[in-house]
């Protein structure tokens, strides 16, 4: 069976541009959760989106948003990109409910780098 | 007080040695507890998941948690080269959610 699926592997912007990253979770899976990993430091969450709702927030500005589509996929959006904004962007699926207390599984990350 | 602590490392040991990799969280009402691998450039992978006070063994790797300390950490028996990595401690904290915060992670360098 097919993991955590992200696109793309990797990205290069500049300042103020827009980005968007797309996430497919594990078939079956319906808790979809987007976390940012900057060079040195742990994963730190952004969103949790289940059936299509979102059900966390991370504590990330309104620049960041996200959805999840009927398919249970999902889009992390960014806009007016900071060069703070480069790091490793991580999708991770998980199966049960939102609050449930299973494992997440994560995709390959895409790589963010803002010039 | 930073809500999951590691110490960043890096852990030296020899191969066929045991690799204590510790991790303290805030919250009391944590329910859920992972560890987590991660190769330099890779994605973090699952290892080990515990819920429950105790040790839980899968292979050569013990997860053990003691919830009125406060405290989880992971054992990997005669560790080889290949187990050199970056270990990240992730707690669901205020249960009832599934969301995971994490340590910075502890950098595992096991030598030939």
């Amino acid at each position: 069976d097919a993991g955590v699926t992200q696109s793309p592997t990797h990205l290069i912007k500049t300042r103020g541009q827009h980005v968007t990253l797309r996430c497919s979770p594990i078939s079956g899976h319906k808790s979809v959760s987007w976390y940012q990993q900057v060079l040195g430091q742990g994963p730190q969450f952004i969103f949790q989106y289940y059936e299509k709702e979102e059900r966390g927030r991370g504590n990330f500005p309104d620049r960041f948003s996200a959805r999840q589509f009927p398919n249970y996929s999902s889009e992390l959006n960014v806009n007016a990109l900071l060069l703070g904004d480069s790091a490793l962007y991580l999708c991770a699926s998980s199966g049960g409910r939102w609050n449930s207390n299973q494992p997440q599984h994560f995709g390959d990350g895409t790589r963010l780098s803002i010039l | 007080q930073k809500e999951v602590e590691q110490n960043s490392g890096p852990l030296s040991v020899p191969e066929g040695a045991i690799a204590s990799l510790n991790c303290t969280y805030s919250d009391r009402v944590s329910q859920s507890f992972f560890w987590y691998r991660q190769y330099s450039g890779k994605s973090p992978e699952l290892i080990m998941s515990i819920y429950s006070n105790g040790d839980k063994e899968d292979g050569r790797f013990t997860a053990q948690l003691n919830k009125a300390s406060q405290y989880v950490s992971l054992l990997i028996r005669d560790s080889q080269p290949s187990d050199s990595a970056t270990y990240l401690c992730a707690v669901n904290l205020r249960g009832g959610y599934s969301t995971l915060t994490f340590g910075k992670g502890t950098m595992l360098l096991v030598s030939p």
